[in-house]
């Protein structure tokens, strides 16, 4: 069973950047795809971009498009999410979530479940 | 982007009740549907993919039904331990969206 294990809690001046790390223990990336997901205080989950193995390249939710940059590199079973030109907005719990990928009759043709999810990393945004 | 949305927001139960949540997306997903159990300060864990097919280790009070843009999350004989926020998910195209949540506490 694949565990993720997200790095831990930051807090970043606003203007600066982030990156937070989820590790995959227990498996690997290899036709999995990987996605980023945040909550605000209070809130409900946000998605904010993901990656499928197959299809290597990233896809990003307008809202964050330019100002984040998700990889994942399959040799150390990691995936990153960094995060630039950080608000007071941006203060939210991040998650990663992986899972299975399938084929859907719609661009891009390829999907993924949601099944794992890390424990999450608090990003705190303060001047 | 496809709008998804739930009702009720947030429901009253007692245990041993019926429950059932229902989601609506704005255009046709077929069954690319999620839905997820949340308790504070905890993780999202995933209950059900592809409308009604459900994940390994989730108890079988959980199931789920529909097609298309209508869709349903039922627990069958509600437990202290389901009371949580629940939240449906489309991940049928770019970008994948989520409902709001529906709450489900203790009447």
């Amino acid at each position: 069973q694949v565990q993720l294990a997200q790095s831990g809690a930051e807090v970043k001046k606003p203007g600066s950047s982030v990156k937070v790390s989820c590790k995959a223990s227990g498996g690997t990336f290899s036709g999995f795809g990987i996605s980023w997901v945040r909550q605000a205080p209070g809130q409900g989950l946000e998605w904010m971009g993901g990656i499928i193995s197959i299809l290597g390249t990233a896809k990003y939710a307008q809202k964050f498009q330019g100002r984040v940059t998700i990889i994942a590199d399959e040799s150390t079973t990691t995936a990153y999410m960094e995060l630039r030109s950080l608000r007071s907005e941006d203060t939210a719990v991040y998650y990663c979530a992986s899972g299975h990928i399938v084929v859907v009759p719609a661009i891009p043709s390829h999907s993924h479940t949601f099944d794992i999810w890390g424990q999450g990393t608090m990003v705190t945004v303060s001047s | 982007d496809i709008q998804m949305t739930q009702s009720p927001s947030s429901l009253s139960a007692s245990v041993g009740d019926r429950v059932t949540i229902t989601c609506r997306a704005s255009q046709g997903i077929s069954n690319y549907l999620a839905w997820f159990q949340q308790k504070p300060g905890k993780a999202p864990k995933s209950l059900i993919y592809a409308a009604s097919t459900l994940q390994s280790g989730v108890p079988s009070k959980f199931s789920g039904s529909g097609s298309g843009t209508d869709f349903t999350l039922t627990i069958s004989s509600l437990q202290p331990e389901d009371f949580a926020t629940y939240y449906c998910q489309q991940y049928y195209t770019y970008p994948f969206t989520f409902g709001p949540g529906t709450t489900v506490d203790i009447k």
